[in-house]
């Protein structure tokens, strides 16, 4: 176990919905990463969390929107839900922004209808 | 659009053969990575390679980081049921950076 939660494990919702997904860090952790897996696919960087501000972002578009708190967890905020955003959501922590020592959690599992 | 491309997709062995799955690219990368992922978890980190060349082995996996740093390897010796699962290698631009381009992935099913 990597000590990475994530909530909730599973989820379904409709097209045009917005959906919010949490990750608690690891301890000792400061910098949390967000990936899309696709179904039969490698995951995609989504972006990075580092002292509470998005610190290197994929090819994701605007509507996917993040936050980190002081005790560094971290949302994945997805707005105007689209069926290909159905996928594993997996955060990552890592114990600093440029160490490249991810330790992943179990990922939340998006269905969009 | 995948930097990194894993052959084969689908290897299905029986329990004790060896086995080898390759990492590709036309990108080069700081440092290379090899994660597992069984169903329902993230992936776990196997091993990383940062120099070219550079050969590591983990009990019966063997990995190798090709000269040019855009290609690498993974050999399975004796291949067990308990290493059935999907192998991701995962390349980092940068050193040092959390922001990885992942493979397509391998899914080796080893059958007892």
């Amino acid at each position: 176990e990597t000590g990475v939660t994530q909530s909730p494990t599973h989820l379904i919702k409709t097209r045009g919905q917005q959906v919010t997904l949490r990750c608690s860090s690891q301890s000792g952790h400061n910098t949390v990463s967000w990936y899309q897996q696709a179904l039969g696919q490698g995951p995609q960087f989504i972006f990075q969390y580092y002292r509470e501000e998005e610190n290197g972002r994929g090819n994701f578009p605007p509507r996917f929107s993040g936050l980190q708190f002081p005790n560094y967890s971290s949302e994945l905020n997805v707005n105007a839900l689209e069926l290909d955003d159905s996928a594993l959501y997996l955060c990552a922590s890592s114990p600093g922004p440029n160490t490249g020592e991810l330790f992943f959690g179990e990922g939340s599992r998006l269905t969009v209808l | 659009t995948q930097l990194l491309e894993q052959s084969p997709q689908f290897l299905s062995i029986q329990e004790g053969e060896n086995l080898t799955v390759y990492c590709n690219s036309s990108s080069v990368f700081s440092s290379l990575q090899w994660y597992r992922q069984e169903p329902g978890e993230g992936p776990v980190l196997l091993v990383t390679v940062v120099t070219g060349g550079e050969v590591k082995k983990l009990k019966r996996l063997t990995f190798q980081f090709g000269d040019t740093r855009k290609d690498s390897s993974l050999h399975i010796t004796a291949a067990q049921p308990g290493d059935t699962g999907l192998y991701l290698c995962a390349g980092g631009i940068e050193a040092g950076a959390n922001n990885l381009f992942f493979g397509t992935g391998t899914r080796l099913t080893v059958i007892p």
